[in-house]
């Protein structure tokens, strides 16, 4: 149980386009998403935070008209990464909680490699 | 200061050997407590949970916490190459209500053979 997929996982674009990440709980329904970005040999950094229905909270330094957060259903959530530069090239991981409570796992995706040309 | 601090490593162990992880939060707080690890190049992986003071085990894996002293441990027994990654302890914050998690920067393992 507690599976968490994560679409496409490696995406190459081009300087100034979109890209857009989906995140799917499985076989819970999570009412809590996350985004993480990591970079190489760093630890990850939590982008937003998403609840299902609501905007997206998103962590000091990350510009929201950038990454768009759409938590659509209690199984779905999508990060867009709108005109994509080099500097956006990243690993993009996203998580879920099942329940409320602070006590709730998070569940990670498998992650999306993107490499913005 | 960090809110959650590992050492970095790498720690290496040889095959069959205790590892031995240690992580401290700044949160007092602080009530739920993780451990994930993460192959290179893969996303991170739960491994255990606890809450409560004490030690918790699963299998060869054992959590230690010790909220007096703001401590939290992970052992791993009988160590083997496929336990070499990085771990990441995580925390939950108390003014966060949903749950959203303080890494610390990881301690690679290396075992080996």
């Amino acid at each position: 149980g507690a599976v968490v997929s994560q679409h496409p996982s490696w995406v190459i674009c081009k300087s100034g386009t979109s890209v857009k990440i989906e995140c799917r709980s499985l076989d819970f329904q999570a009412t809590t998403m996350f985004w993480y970005r990591q970079f190489p040999k760093q630890s990850l950094m939590l982008m937003a935070t998403s609840n299902e229905g609501s905007k997206a909270t998103y962590e000091q330094g990350v510009e929201k008209d950038k990454f768009l957060i759409n938590h659509a259903s209690l199984t779905l959530s999508t990060l867009t990464v709108t005109s994509a530069h080099p500097e956006d090239s990243s690993f993009y991981i996203c998580s879920a909680r099942p329940g409320t409570g602070g006590r709730e796992t998070q569940y990670f995706g498998p992650g999306t490699r993107l490499l913005v040309l | 200061q960090k809110e959650v601090e590992q050492n970095s490593g790498p720690l290496s162990v040889p095959e069959g050997a205790i590892a031995s992880l240690n992580c401290t939060y700044s949160d007092r707080g602080s009530q739920s407590f993780f451990w994930y690890r993460q192959y290179s190049g893969k996303s991170p992986e739960l491994i255990m949970f606890i809450y409560s003071n004490g030690d918790k085990e699963d299998g060869r894996f054992t959590a230690q916490l010790n909220k007096a002293s703001q401590y939290v441990s992970l052992l791993i027994r009988d160590s083997q190459p496929s336990d070499s990654a990085t771990y990441l302890c995580a925390v939950t914050t108390t003014t966060d209500s949903w749950g959203k998690l303080q890494f610390g920067a990881g301690t690679q393992v290396v075992v080996t053979p």
